[in-house]
């Protein structure tokens, strides 16, 4: 069936630091792809999404690209910040409708 | 509220009990998930309602796992003879669903359940 994987955590950057989170999926057909974020006390919030091969999405200083030859829609930023720290969630939906499938997340932690 | 929420917030059991669990989506919503986040893992999809449609109960992990929804309002999750397995937060997410297929998927605070 449908899975995706991610990078295991947790990541612990420097402020300003490069971030890449990696996630890739197996699925038939061309899914729809996802990062939610779940900051600290709170509930999950979608950040990003893409819905066909060489789209990019992006959202708040992240991007992440649908790359069908690689199944793969790795998350990144250019310079993290400390209220970045979260705990980041890839997915994919299989159809138009129906349920997300998610990684294990991926928990990032921004120190000063 | 604008958000969807659920109750309790937490909740603590004892091994056999009986727990239900509450999730009021955004008004509007056709669309319900529930979904279930044990510790260190990922979630965990458990069942969807659309509207009138008959649920996919497809994610259910036992018989004693049941959900029902009034119309498309509110969502209970009940779960029989709790076991400790079952402790984890358990998530809510609604979604409207356009011509084009499903817009967003909102996800409410999660209840978390404790089975000692």
């Amino acid at each position: 069936g449908d899975s995706v994987t991610q990078m295991e955590g947790p990541v612990t950057l420097s402020e300003e630091a490069f971030l890449t989170i990696n996630c890739t999926y197996t699925a038939t057909g061309y899914p729809s792809l996802f990062w939610y974020v779940q900051y600290p006390g709170e509930g999950l919030q979608l950040l990003l999404k893409a819905t066909k091969a060489d789209d990019k999405g992006s959202n708040k200083g992240f991007e992440a690209t649908y790359r069908k030859e690689t199944t793969s829609f790795h998350l990144e930023k250019g310079s993290v910040q400390v209220s970045d720290s979260a705990v980041y969630f890839c997915a994919l939906r299989g159809g138009s409708q129906g349920n997300l499938i998610f990684g294990k997340g991926t928990k990032l932690s921004v120190k000063p | 509220g604008a958000g969807v929420s659920q109750s309790p917030s937490n909740k603590v059991t004892e091994k056999g009990k009986d727990v239900e669990l509450r999730c009021d989506p955004i008004s509007g919503h056709t669309a319900l998930y529930w979904y279930r986040q044990r510790l260190g893992q990922g979630l965990e999809f458990l069942i969807y309602f659309q509207g009138n449609s008959a649920p996919d109960k497809s994610g259910l992990p036992s018989d004693r796992f049941s959900a029902e929804r009034t119309g498309e309002s509110v969502s209970t999750l009940t779960i029989q003879r709790t076991q400790q397995e079952d402790s984890a937060v358990y998530l809510c997410a609604s979604s409207l669903v356009g011509t084009s297929g499903e817009i967003e998927q909102f996800f409410g605070p999660g209840t978390r359940l404790t089975v000692l």
